[in-house]
């Protein structure tokens, strides 16, 4: 079945990178995706990357994909304290209207 | 672009009292849409799902319903409102162009709290 798993916490300190995994069942996945969420909002899109690609760059933001092993990482860079949120990944299923979303990681930056 | 209205931000509601949250999208014409409930420190789990107005698809099945009388407008709704229906609930929609390649836009979120 389609699952995605994420670890729930990740404490680092500002200025260090922060490096938030997630693994994913279906290998029908066409789409994955990070998403941000702060406080009592909404989630925001923050990067997306495309099954036959390993790695995707956008400033400070870094999307590693092992096909083979089904992992995505999400690298940030500099972090700061500003980056702390929830983080979300998720899988578009080929075919499927659905996002499979993960239960999130709380990235904490600690001053 | 594209944008999505929800409201209101917050609601308290007794057990057993009705319900209708609104979600309204801006900026996209004929968009899939979709409910969502985030419990407290939990992850995303999808409701309802809709790809043209009247044609719902239901995920989970409870005491919730969902509508869509037009097409930027996506409804969700209960006759009698449980305890274990508190959450966030989130309104989420993509525009045809690609379908999902390009992620969601989500609303704001609705936080639910039944008394």
């Amino acid at each position: 079945g389609e699952d995605v798993e994420q670890s729930l916490f990740l404490s680092v300190r500002e200025g260090d990178s922060s490096v938030i995994n997630c693994t994913y069942t279906d290998s029908s996945s066409t789409y994955l995706y990070w998403y941000k969420q702060e406080p009592g909002a909404g989630l925001q899109l923050l990067t997306y990357i495309f099954s036959n690609m390993d790695m995707k760059q956008d400033q400070r933001l870094t999307v590693l994909l092992n096909k083979k092993d089904k992992h995505l990482s999400l690298r940030i860079a500099d972090t700061q304290t500003g980056d702390s949120a929830i983080y979300f990944c998720a899988e578009s299923i080929t075919g499927g209207f659905k996002t499979i979303f993960g239960a999130g990681t709380r990235l904490f930056v600690k001053a | 672009s594209q944008t999505i209205h929800q409201w209101p931000a917050t609601l308290v509601q007794p057990v057993g009292s009705p319900l209708s949250l609104e979600c309204t999208v801006e900026g996209t014409s004929n968009p899939n849409l979709y409910w969502y409930r985030q419990a407290a420190g939990r992850g995303l789990q999808l409701l309802f799902y809709s790809v043209g107005i009247g044609q719902i698809s239901s995920e989970v099945p409870q005491n919730l319903s969902a509508s869509r009388p037009q097409d930027r407008q996506f409804i969700l709704s209960s006759k009698k409102l449980l305890l274990s229906d508190s959450g966030f609930y989130l309104c989420a929609g993509e525009g045809r162009q690609g379908r999902s390649n390009y992620g969601y836009t989500f609303g704001s979120g609705t936080r639910l709290t039944v008394v």
